[in-house]
């Protein structure tokens, strides 16, 4: 099946360590996005991507970085992780249609940082 | 900047009640509005998509519509099952980013 997938699941590190979350999906989409999630705040946009050579910041992307390495793959590094990035992380794609945007999810990684 | 609010939190039914789940936005210039449902610890499930020229959505039990104007969608689930239990979350798409409210989450009491 066409899909989103993120390695690894589970993540538990200490403060300053540099941690890489990696997505890659199936559904031969050319837009993609890393989302975090707080409890009672929704999801909230990190970085995004339209294609490989284009990369934007989204509305919380101090203390992260992302690269494109390929239209299927799109990885998220926190360069020294701190206590509060400990949250929920997704990624996802879409393909535009017109004004069709529909995003697709995938199972997310849950990181801690002590 | 658009904000999309979910009211209520939580919600507790007995099954077989319908529900009905809200949403507000204040940026009226969506593109398409989006339902999510997501389980505990778990990815979101896309549960309906509406453009914004559509009133409504349908899939089996589930009924969205759109009132772009009043910048409001709700979420109607027919004949709710335990099944049913989860968070859902209502986002919006205008520029170049979907926008989500907090969710609402539902227990569906058997």
């Amino acid at each position: 099946d066409a899909d989103v997938t993120q390695t690894p699941r589970n993540r538990i590190t200490k403060t300053g360590k540099r941690i890489m979350l990696e997505c890659s999906q199936t559904k031969g989409h050319d837009r993609m996005y890393w989302y975090r999630q707080d409890p009672g705040l929704g999801l909230r946009l990190i970085y995004y991507s339209f294609d490989v050579k284009d990369i934007n910041k989204g509305e919380i992307s101090d203390g992260y970085s992302v690269s494109r390495q390929a239209q299927a793959k799109f990885s998220l590094s926190l360069e020294s992780a701190i206590p509060n990035q400990t949250a929920l992380y997704f990624c996802a794609t879409s393909r535009v249609a017109g004004t069709r945007n529909e995003q697709f999810f995938g199972p997310g990684t849950r990181l801690t940082v002590l | 900047k658009q904000e999309v609010t979910q009211i209520p939190a939580a919600l507790s039914v007995p099954e077989g009640e319908n529900l009905v789940l809200n949403c507000s936005f204040t940026d009226s210039a969506i593109y398409n509005l989006q339902w999510f449902r997501q389980d505990p610890g778990k990815g979101l499930t896309s549960l309906l998509l509406i453009q914004s020229s559509q009133r409504e959505q349908t899939s089996g039990r589930l009924n969205a519509s759109l009132d772009k104007s009043s910048g409001r969608s709700t979420l109607y689930i027919a004949a709710s099952q335990p099944g049913d239990s989860a968070t859902y979350l209502c986002a919006v798409f205008n520029d170049y980013k979907l926008s989500f409210g907090a969710g609402t989450t539902v227990t569906v009491r058997a």
